[in-house]
C-alpha cells in the first residue's frame, strides 16, 4: 500500500459507544496529524504528533484520545461524542513539522454520532 | 484570530476558460502558501505551492503571491469539468501553524 490509510472510510455510533479510528502513513514521513472537517467550515487542526510525540492539542475535549505508537501510525479514540461531533476526520502526514510542510491526506472517515 | 478567507463560491466557467480563485490572508508574516483540490467525497490532494512574490507556473495551473497586499491566488488554464472540486487555500503564518481557507467551490461547464 502506498500513501495514507484510513480506516474505518464510514463510522456511526451512538453517544455511548467507544469506537476508534486508525490511520497509517507508508511515505516514511515524521508527523502525523488529525483534522476535522465540517460542512462550510475550514479544516481544523486537531491534534499533530512529531516523531511520535505529541506537539498540539488545539483544546479539543477529552472524548477524543490520540495514539501514536510510532511514526507510522495514529490513532484516535471516541468515547462519549457528541452530535455536533459529526464531521469527517482526516488523517495527515508530512515530512516534517513546522518546517514548509506539504500534507499528504488519508481518505477520511465519515462520522455520523446518534 | 489569524485568518484566510476566500469566496465559498460557486464559481462556474466554461470549458476551456481560466478559473480564478483568489485567496486572502491576514497574517502579514506568513510564509509559505499551499492550494488543496478536494472532490467531493474525498479527501483533499495539494495541487500548488508557493513561497515568493510572484508567479508559479505548473502545467495548466499558475499560482501567484502578492505578499504587499496579502493575497495568494490560483490560475487554472483551459479548465476541463474534471476540474470540478472545492479548492482549499491553506497558509503557513508567522507561527508556523498551517490555517485553511474554507474553500471555493469551482464549477466547469462543458
Amino acid at each position: 500500500e502506498t500513501g495514507v490509510t484510513q480506516t474505518p472510510r464510514h463510522l456511526v455510533m451512538g453517544m455511548t459507544n467507544k469506537k476508534s479510528l486508525k490511520c497509517e502513513q507508508h511515505l516514511g514521513h515524521n508527523a502525523m496529524y488529525w483534522y476535522k472537517q465540517s460542512a462550510k467550515k475550514p479544516l481544523e487542526l486537531m491534534f499533530v504528533y512529531n516523531f511520535k510525540e505529541q506537539t498540539e492539542n488545539n483544546s479539543v475535549p477529552s472524548r477524543f484520545s490520540p495514539e501514536c505508537p510510532n511514526s507510522s501510525h495514529l490513532f484516535l479514540h471516541l468515547h462519549t461524542l457528541q452530535p455536533e461531533d459529526s464531521a469527517l476526520y482526516l488523517c495527515a502526514s508530512s515530512q516534517d513539522y513546522r518546517g514548509n510542510e506539504k500534507l499528504f491526506f488519508g481518505s477520511g472517515t465519515q462520522l455520523s454520532v446518534l | 484570530q489569524k485568518e484566510v478567507e476566500q469566496n465559498s463560491g460557486p464559481l462556474s466557467v466554461p470549458e476551456g476558460a481560466i478559473a480564478s480563485l483568489n485567496c486572502t490572508y491576514s497574517d502579514r508574516g506568513s510564509q509559505s502558501f499551499f492550494w488543496y483540490r478536494q472532490y467531493s467525497g474525498k479527501s483533499p490532494e495539494l495541487i500548488m505551492f508557493i513561497y515568493s512574490n510572484g508567479d508559479k507556473e505548473d502545467g495548466r495551473f499558475t499560482a501567484q503571491l502578492n505578499k504587499a497586499s496579502q493575497y495568494v491566488s490560483l490560475l487554472i488554464r483551459d479548465s476541463q469539468p474534471s476540474d470540478s472540486a472545492t479548492y482549499l487555500c491553506a497558509v503557513m503564518d508567522s507561527s508556523y501553524k498551517l490555517i485553511f481557507g474554507s474553500g471555493t467551490r469551482l464549477l466547469v461547464r462543458p
